[in-house]
């Protein structure tokens, strides 16, 4: 069974363009999220997708945003990208979602560098 | 005060010793706890959930979790240089959303 995929693994980028990232979960798995990791403020929850309806968002600004197509694979968008945005970008794709919700297997991110 | 708080490390333990690894959470009504390992340069990978109180052992793993004190540990029992890693402490609030702690570096020592 193929697990989560990310794409591109490494990504540079220049202050003020935007990036779109890609996240395709692990077959039968219709819950997807997005998670920001930094040394300084470690692994940053961004939102939840499932079944193409957003479920939960963090404290992000509106400069980041997702989306999630019939098929459970997601995208995020980051415009007029920031020095601080650079990180590690990680997408965790579940079998369901809510309060009982099952373990996230993590893909392998996308390290992103903001110059 | 953060949504969940670990303890802070690094955490150093001689090979073969207990290590323990704490959580707290500050919302009362989260219901589910996951316990991943992410080694450096790697992604997180789960190594327990709980949901009930009390203890659920899995081979040289234990979660301890206390909901009435919204505490969640973990115990790694014989712990070996493999474990060496950072042990991130997750939480699944009333409405389904995930919070990390910002991890415990665990070192163990031959």
């Amino acid at each position: 069974k193929a697990g989560v995929t990310q794409t591109p693994r490494y990504l540079i980028k220049t202050r003020g363009q935007q990036v779109t990232l890609s996240c395709s979960p692990i077959s039968g798995h219709r819950s997807v999220s997005w998670y920001q990791q930094t040394p300084g403020q470690g692994l940053q929850f961004l939102f939840e997708y499932f079944s193409e309806t957003q479920r939960n968002k963090g404290n992000f600004p509106g400069r980041f945003s997702g989306r999630q197509f019939s098929n459970s694979r997601s995208e995020m968008n980051v415009s007029t990208l920031e020095l601080g945005d650079s990180a590690l970008y990680l997408c965790a794709s579940r079998t369901g979602t809510g309060q009982w919700n099952t373990e996230a297997f993590f893909g392998q991110g996308t390290r992103l560098t903001v110059v | 005060q953060k949504e969940v708080e670990q303890n802070s490390g690094p955490l150093s333990v001689p090979e073969g010793a207990i290590a323990s690894l704490n959580c707290t959470y500050s919302d009362r009504g989260s219901q589910s706890f996951f316990w991943y390992r992410q080694y450096s340069g790697k992604s997180p990978e789960l190594i327990m959930f709980i949901y009930s109180n009390g203890d659920k052992e899995d081979g040289r793993f234990t979660a301890q979790l206390n909901k009435a004190s919204q505490y969640v540990s973990l115990l790694i029992r014989d712990s070996q240089p493999s474990d060496s890693a950072t042990y991130l402490c997750a939480v699944i609030d009333r409405a389904g959303k995930s919070t990390f702690g910002d991890g415990t570096t665990l070192t163990v020592k031959p």
